[in-house]
């Protein structure tokens, strides 16, 4: 059974860039059958998808932050990253990572548990 | 940008009841629909892709039916642990651009 695990700073200074780590367990990163992605709920709403990555390297991004997100890969140690610059305090929110099946491109099968990341000085 | 909108917005069910939650689109997304579950404190749970299959390992009392723009999911007899919130996002065009609804809570 896959499982996903964020982790990172739960406090982040505004202007600062925000990241976390997802680990991957019970299954290969470097598997061409998934995406790998990041998806965001700010706090009593909705869920906002942020991006995700192929462990080849094609990266996705929500075109409303796609100026300050980078996720990145690293398949020796079955992580993958996110990096949000210039955070303010809406982008306190819950982050999830999540693996997206290829074959469905946008259907988000496992999730990790979110982690609170709150933005304030 | 797709929007999803959902309705209601809370669905008071007792249990035993059936319940149908609505999704529309803002322009279709043909069957690129997922259907999540989300209890409190929890991350959402996938239930249904391809706007009318079930996820592995999920009850057949959940089913999700629509085209298009309208798309509905249908719980029969609700169990307990079914009191949640519930959204739909579309997945359908490329390169992608996820949106999801705002929910809808099924409480007692």
């Amino acid at each position: 059974q896959v499982q996903l695990q964020e982790s990172g700073p739960g406090l982040v200074k505004p202007s600062q860039t925000l990241s976390l780590t997802c680990s991957v367990s019970g299954g290969s990163i470097s598997s061409g059958t998934y995406y790998w992605g990041w998806i965001r709920q700010h706090p009593g709403k909705g869920l906002e998808w942020i991006g995700y990555i192929h462990y080849s390297g094609s990266t996705y991004y929500n075109p409303s932050l796609k100026s300050r997100v980078t996720i990145s890969v690293d398949t020796s140690k079955n992580q993958f990253s996110l990096k949000l610059s210039s955070v303010t305090a809406a982008d306190t929110a819950v982050y999830y990572c999540a693996r997206a099946i290829v074959m469905v491109r946008g259907v988000f099968d496992y999730w990790g548990q979110g982690t609170l990341v709150t933005v304030s000085s | 940008e797709i929007v999803m909108t959902q309705s209601p917005a809370t669905l008071s069910v007792s249990p035993g009841e059936g319940a149908t939650l609505s999704c529309r689109a803002s322009q279709s997304v043909s069957s690129n629909l997922a259907w999540y579950q989300q209890k409190p404190g929890q991350a959402p749970r996938l239930l249904i892709y391809g706007a009318s299959t079930r996820a592995t390992g999920i009850a057949a009392r959940f089913s999700g039916s629509g085209y298009g723009t309208e798309f509905t999911l249908t719980i029969s007899s609700l169990q307990s642990e079914d009191f949640a919130v519930y959204y739909c996002q579309q997945y359908d065009k490329w390169p992608p651009l996820f949106t999801f609804g705002p929910g809808t809570k099924v409480d007692i």
